[in-house]
């Protein structure tokens, strides 16, 4: 039972477009979400995370909005350049990835269109 | 060191063999993590150490598999009697304390049983 979903193994989009990933989740517990972006042949990189007491948290081009009552998540690029070609993670935590762990999603691979 | 080192970087095991990978995590951090991704799947958390004790090993797949760390530092985990469904990515991340931002991860090691 997969408690992180992604539903869209890949997304085709335009250089300078807005890129928009989705996930959702089951696990009510989850308090605490997080993005992570991985190239091939390297380890996955952090992005952006959002704690539940919170709707929004924007770092530059990356902004992560959080639905809770749709239990639904979203990550967006604008403007969306070449390098962010790559799979991106959403990731949640029920103690902040502590004792734990992090449970993944399986990924969306995002490609950027030149 | 200035990231998370795994080793090997790539193995390739007969079916039956025992294998060991290793995890040298960032100098400081106190927590670390292994995870497993195989084809088409997202990251499976598998064990999470915070300094050298173990407290949770729930992800860890079978009784084949098992962990170490010495101390605050390196982490080898052994896989007995491999099987071919064991063929994966296996992902170390470390961190200070458990804070799900924080994570970095490693490059992986590529296992393939044959």
């Amino acid at each position: 039972d997969q408690q992180v979903k992604q539903n869209s193994p890949s997304l085709s989009v335009q250089e300078g477009r807005i890129s928009i990933l989705n996930c959702d989740y089951t696990n009510s517990m989850f308090d605490y979400f997080l993005w992570y972006k991985k190239y091939p042949a390297e380890g996955p990189t952090f992005l952006i995370s959002i704690s539940s007491i919170k709707d929004k948290n924007e770092d530059g081009r990356f902004t992560v909005f959080l639905n809770k009552s749709a239990k639904h998540l979203s990550l967006h690029i604008v403007p969306s350049q070449p390098g962010d070609s790559a799979v991106y993670f959403c990731a949640a935590s029920a103690s902040r990835g502590g004792a734990d762990g992090l449970t993944f999603g399986k990924g969306t691979h995002l490609i950027i269109q030149p | 060191g200035a990231g998370v080192s795994q080793s090997p970087s790539n193995k390739v095991t007969e079916k039956g063999k025992d294998v060991e990978l290793r995890c040298d995590p960032i100098s400081g951090h106190t927590a670390l993590y292994w995870y497993r991704q195989r084809l088409g799947q997202g990251l499976e958390f598998l064990i999470y150490f915070q300094g050298n004790s173990a407290p949770d090993k729930s992800g860890l797949p079978s009784d084949r598999f098992s962990a170490e760390r010495t101390g605050e530092s390196v982490s080898t985990l052994t896989i007995q009697r491999t099987q071919q469904e064991d063929s994966a990515v296996y992902l170390c991340a470390s961190s200070f304390g458990g804070q799900g931002g924080g994570y970095t991860f490693g490059s992986g090691t590529r296992l393939t049983v044959v």
